[in-house]
């Protein structure tokens, strides 16, 4: 398996734009998770989906974040609009869903944001 | 709340020499415990892990005792390497809540030839 797999890898926007972060998880996995992770505020937990299903959104910074799960095999995380301050790296992790108890979760090489 | 506590660093040793990475937390139920190494421009990846006290996890030379006494789960190796350079992230997972992970902020360690 190609592990997660996460696009663009580099991402260069200017303040005001709309940025979409892409992920396709293990083939097979039904949770997903989205993760932001700074200097300042260290890996932070956005949001994460079981069985396509939000779950716990509950970190997403503002309004302004928004992400889908249409299927199985695609996430999207999107910033409109972006500021200076969304600039960090962000990951995208997947886990098979067991029937009790934890289940590794599997990280992509995530995508480096950077708003001017 | 559940959370986990890990020593600041950078943590910053000669080769060969011994590593320990401390990490406490505090948890509403009974965890599995976890460490996480993140290389260089990578991605997370689980090093070990413990699911019940007094197990203890190993890989790649790194070991750990999750110690329910002392809510302990602290990372040790004899003699490190410059390949083991990176961040370290403790974690914590409780089997009602699916598969989140609650993570500590990460120790960077610097191995110096």
């Amino acid at each position: 398996d190609a592990g997660v797999i996460q696009s663009p890898r580099h991402e260069v926007t200017e303040m005001g734009q709309e940025v979409t972060l892409r992920c396709k998880p293990i083939s097979g996995h039904n949770s997903l998770f989205w993760y932001r992770q700074t200097m300042m505020r260290g890996l932070e937990l956005l949001i994460y989906f079981n069985n396509n299903v939000p779950i716990d959104d509950s970190g997403m910074p503002e309004d302004r974040f928004s992400a889908k799960m249409p299927n199985a095999s695609f996430s999207t995380l999107k910033i409109q609009p972006s500021e200076p301050r969304d600039s960090a790296v962000y990951f995208c992790a997947s886990s098979p869903l067991g029937s009790g108890g934890y289940n590794e979760q599997f990280f992509g090489p995530g995508t480096r944001l950077t708003v001017l | 709340g559940n959370s986990v506590t890990q020593m600041e660093g950078p943590v910053t040793l000669s080769e060969e020499a011994f590593l320990t990475i401390n990490c406490t937390y505090t948890a509403t139920g009974y965890p599995s415990l976890f460490w996480y190494v993140q290389y260089p421009g990578e991605g997370l990846q689980l090093l070990l892990k413990a699911t019940k006290a007094d197990d203890k996890g190993s890989n790649k030379g790194f070991e750990a005792t999750y110690r329910k006494e002392t809510t302990s789960f602290h990372l040790e190796k004899g003699s490190v390497q410059v390949s083991d350079s990176a961040v370290y992230f403790c974690a914590l997972s409780l089997n009602n809540a699916g598969n989140m992970l609650t993570f500590g902020g990460g120790t960077r360690l610097m191995v110096k030839p």
